[in-house]
């Protein structure tokens, strides 16, 4: 597609619920990002994905996140029982080279989750 | 590991006035520096970065920034802003993570408010 589409793009779930949120990279994005937002924060890194291969997840705050990119092309991020502080702003970023720096990232929406 | 310190989170500023925005990062080893604007219900776009060469870089819709080394800042200028500017700006350096891509560090971003 012509830009980083993200679903949904709000999902309000109760504490302990699991939930997954889908990004669409731009076709031919080798590489894929996921950050996360807090209110009134800037963006933190989560976690990287060049094609399939999940080459770096330091970013992930608890063994309750996972994500995933099967076919190198679409990614899921899942979060189970989900608490209170993992309500944010969850932002995908995708770009044409392996060291995206020079290409520059492409930011989806974000999907906005707030756990009640 | 770098950091990015954006001191100023709110900045007011009457139309057709100049603008700063402040941005200092903490390693002085070669970076790559970005400023993103993220618009209301929108995702990041990128608005200007600098990798190497000339040290004043500038964008399409007039904002300019320049790297100082030797202050360890990149700080965002535009000489004079528009009603349209009002958004949040956040400044990001890039970080060798662990698999060798870099991703980006960002900072707690600053709201640029232009008043009428």
């Amino acid at each position: 597609g012509a830009g980083v589409s993200q679903s949904p793009r709000y999902k309000v779930a109760k504490r302990g619920q699991d939930v997954a949120l889908r990004c669409d990279p731009i076709s031919g994005h080798v590489s894929l990002f996921w950050y996360q937002q807090a209110l009134g924060q800037g963006p933190e890194f989560l976690t990287y994905f060049q094609n399939e291969a999940q080459l770096d997840k330091s970013g992930l705050p608890s063994d309750r996140f996972f994500a995933e990119r099967p076919e190198g092309s679409v990614s899921t991020l899942k979060i189970q029982r989900t608490q209170q502080e993992d309500s944010a702003v969850y932002l995908c970023a995708s770009s044409l080279g392996t060291v995206g720096t020079n290409y520059g990232y492409t930011f989806g929406s974000g999907t906005r989750l707030t756990v009640v | 590991a770098q950091s990015v310190t954006q001191l100023d989170s709110q900045v007011p500023v009457f139309e057709e006035a100049p603008v700063e925005l402040r941005c200092n990062y903490s390693s002085s080893v070669s970076v790559y520096l970005f400023w993103y604007v993220q618009y209301p219900n929108q995702g990041l776009q990128l608005l200007l970065k600098y990798l190497s060469g000339s040290t004043l870089v500038e964008s399409i819709n007039g904002f300019e920034a320049e790297f100082n080394k030797s202050q360890t800042s990149f700080h965002l200028r535009k000489p004079s802003v528009h009603i349209s500017d009002t958004a949040e700006y956040f400044c990001a350096v890039s970080d060798l993570g662990t698999s060798g891509t870099y991703k980006y560090i960002f900072g707690t971003g600053t709201r640029l408010k232009v008043l009428a």
